[in-house]
Parts: C-alpha cells; structure tokens; sequence
C-alpha cells in the first residue's frame, strides 16, 4: 500500500493563479481531509469529507473548494491563491471518522505552497 | 467549535529525563484525544490516544493522562532519548461517528539534548 499520497510537494504560484492540489489514498478510507499547517499555529482543518459525494468545512475553509467523487482521492483547489495561503498543506485519511474506534489518522507527506 | 491549547511551544530536556507536554480544551462534549508525533520536515504520525471513558493509557514509555472534570489532558514521556526530539501536537475530536472533526494544538517542540 502506498498510504496517502499528495501532489504536488513543492509549489510556488503567483497572486490570483489557480492550482490543484491532488490528495489519493489506496486504503479504502472512508474519512478524507485536508489541514494546512503554519508557524505557532498547529494544524488547522480547512475541508473534510465522510464519503464519496459528501463533504463539509472545517475551521478555514475560505478561499478552498473540494469534491469527493470518488472513495480514494480528495482534491484541493485554489481559485484564485493569495499570499496568506502560503503554507504547508496535509491531506488526511482515516477509516472511519476522528471520533471513532478507527479514527486514526494518516497523514500525506506534505505539499509546500509558495503564493507570491 | 473546540479550542485547544498547549504548552509550552517548546521544551528541553536531557536525555534520560522526563518530558510533560499539557493541553486544555473548551468543549466538554469531546471524546478523544490523540497525540501526533510529527519529525523536521516529516508527516504527523499518532503515538499514543486516549478515550473519554479513560483516566490514563500507558505504552512502554509513553503515556496520556484525562482530566475531564478540569478539560485537560498531558502526554508524559520518561527516559527520553534523542530520537524523541520532534514536534508533539495534542488534539480533541469533537462529535461521534464519521461526521467528527479533530482540533489540533499548536505543538510543543521538544529537544532532547545528549
């Protein structure tokens, strides 16, 4: 199993332009999600999603938009990226919800986003 | 929605010492606390959890106490080693089911020195 896998690693955008950042999982989680993760600030849930053609916001959603038309992959797009979207974004998977026997998360390596 | 807080943001020790990382949270209504271990430049991995219905959880030198009454939990870690240094993030999952959502601290780094 390759686990989550993310893509993009590295990323530099200017103001305004729009990206795509893939997120696949080949665990058949049910439980998707996405985190950005800044200095001092810890990880900040921005979108998240309980199954194919469910999804729902987290803490920052503002600025991302996600589908889920499929169990294994959760794409996050920027429509027009800003420089305070500068950070490090994680995607997420678990079997089943956070708050569940089987809740345990799994993390992506990482995508590092530059907007300039 | 949920609020939790850590401390310290970050720690040092010696190695062979005791490390106590603490985090309070806001909503009485959470359940679970996870504790993520994330290396430099690494992805977050869960080292140790602890349910509602649990006082204390304990896995080789590692463990998690809960104070529900007081809404706060610790993660404690004796006889560090230098592979323990690494950003220690505490969380609380507000909800059941699949439609929960996990609140994370802001992370303790911590450093372990020879």
């Amino acid at each position: 199993n390759a686990g989550v896998t993310q893509t993009p690693k590295f990323q530099v955008l200017k103001t305004g332009q729009s990206m795509t950042l893939q997120c696949a999982q080949d665990m058949n989680h049910e439980y998707m999600s996405w985190y950005r993760q800044d200095p001092g600030m810890g990880l900040r849930l921005i979108h998240y999603s309980v199954g194919a053609g469910i999804t729902d916001q987290g803490e920052v959603p503002n600025g991302y938009n996600v589908s889920r038309s499929t169990t294994e992959d959760f794409p996050l797009r920027l429509l027009s990226a800003a420089p305070s979207q500068t950070s490090v974004y994680f995607c997420a998977s678990s079997y089943s919800g956070t708050g569940t026997l089987y809740g345990e998360l799994f993390f992506g390596e990482g995508s590092r986003l530059t907007v300039l | 929605g949920e609020n939790v807080e850590q401390h310290p943001s970050t720690l040092s020790v010696q190695e062979g010492d005791s490390a106590v990382i603490k985090c309070t949270y806001s909503d009485s209504a959470s359940n679970y606390f996870p504790w993520y271990k994330q290396e430099l430049g690494k992805r977050p991995q869960l080292i140790i959890d602890i349910r509602s219905n649990v006082g204390e959880k304990k896995d080789q030198r590692i463990a998690v106490t809960l104070n529900k009454t007081a809404k706060h939990f610790s993660l404690h870690i004796t006889e560090t080693q230098p592979e323990d240094s690494a950003v220690y993030f505490c969380a609380a999952s507000l909800g059941t089911g699949t439609a929960s959502k996990l609140t994370f601290g802001t992370g303790t780094r911590l450093q372990v020195t020879l």
